[in-house]
Parts: C-alpha cells; structure tokens; sequence
C-alpha cells in the first residue's frame, strides 16, 4: 500500500525555522513528482511547492518563495520542506501528497495525514 | 495565476438527495481539473481527475462533467459518508496549481 508519513511540525516563533519530512513506501519513489500542500485551521488547500521523481524540475507558490526549500533523498524515498523565515501566516498543516501519475504532473492521489506547524511568539 | 470560484459555498441535503456543485476557472483549463472530498481532521481524497475519471476506489454515484471554464460534481444519491467538504483544483500546464474554496454538504 502507498504510506506517506509527516513529521517535523511543531510550534516556533516567528521568524524561526523547521524542517518537515515525508517518509514514505510501497511504490517507485523516484518515478513520481511529490508535492507540499498546506491548509491553514478552518481554511481551505493551498498548494506550496512541487519536485519532479528527478529532483530536476521545482516550483514553488510565491507566498513561500524564497524562503521554502523543497527536496527530495531518493535512496531514502523521502521529500523534505524546508522553512525559514516563518510567518504567522505560514501556521498550518502541511500535507505531502504524491502525484497521480510520473509525467502529468498537479492530480495529488495519495496524502499523507499532514504535520502541524505553528508560528506564534 | 488561475482563479478557481466553487459554488455555493455550502448546501444542506438529505440522504438520497442528487446534489450537484460547481467549480468555474478564471480562464480555460481544458479538462485538467480535480475534485476532492474532505472530511474534519482528515486528508484530502481525489474524487476525480481530468474533469471526470472517477479515481479507483471512488463509488460510482461520484460523477464529474465539464471542460474550459465551467465544471460539476454530482453524488446521485447521497449517502452518510458523503458529508465533507468538496474542492475542485486545477492542474493546467505549470504551477501554481490552485484550490477553489471548497463546497461543504451538510445534512439537512
């Protein structure tokens, strides 16, 4: 079965940084693109960042710009998010979900059950 | 960035109920839309890619239709477990992918 695992949340201050991570199993990791979406408590999904099965191809929201850093280890079937430069507005669960298929990338078919990450003084 | 406007934001309906939603995109996206179900405290479940392929699992009362700018979900008979929040998002070309505000059925 395709398990994907969250870790790394938690509460920071503003202006703070933390790492997030995607352990995940049961299929071809590096054959598929692999995607942060986050939603804010009682709101709806934002998309924040995006890497190809390769690594090659990266994309991010512009709300995370330059201050996210997605990546990916394909020996340890792992995507990671790093953040610095934390915002209030950046308070959410973070969900990992992988895309539906290798070469078409943005149709999300499996999630992970998502990290809390607060950022609050 | 393209816009994703769902309509109306929330309906209330009786088990058995045939409900239909909408999701409109501020300029065409072929079919390269998404639909997802969620339930509080959980995961987002895809529903339906490309505007109307039912993903494997998903009970076939779950339909979507449309391509461009307009699309809809429809549950022919609505069931308990049917009771979330419904999100279309769009996956036209390259990123920002991006999320209509979500339709939520609650039980009349």
């Amino acid at each position: 079965d395709v398990q994907l695992v969250e870790s790394g949340g938690g509460l920071v201050k503003p202006g703070g940084s933390l790492r997030l991570s995607c352990a995940t199993s049961g299929f071809t990791f590096s054959s598929y693109g692999l995607n942060w979406v986050r939603q804010a408590p009682g709101m709806g999904l934002e998309w924040v960042s995006s890497i190809s099965g390769s690594g090659s191809d990266i994309y991010y929201a512009d709300s995370v710009k330059g201050r996210f850093t997605i990546s990916r280890d394909n020996a340890k079937n792992s995507l990671y998010l790093q953040m610095k430069s934390l915002r209030a507005e950046d308070t959410a669960i973070y969900y990992c979900a992988r895309d539906l298929s290798g070469y078409d990338p943005g149709d999300f078919d499996y999630w992970g059950q998502g990290t809390l990450v607060t950022v609050s003084s | 960035d393209i816009q994703m406007t769902q309509s109306p934001s929330s309906l209330s309906a009786s088990v058995g109920d045939r409900v239909s939603f909408t999701c409109r995109a501020s300029q065409s996206i072929s079919s390269y839309l998404n639909w997802y179900q969620q339930k509080p405290g959980k995961a987002p479940r895809l529903l339906i890619y490309a505007a109307s392929t039912l993903q494997s699992g998903v009970p076939s009362r779950f339909s979507g239709t449309g391509s461009g700018t307009d699309f809809t979900l429809t549950i022919s008979s609505l069931q308990p477990e049917d009771f979330a929040t419904y999100y279309c998002q769009q996956s036209y070309r390259a990123p920002p992918w991006t999320f209509g505000l979500g339709t939520k059925v609650e039980i009349k």
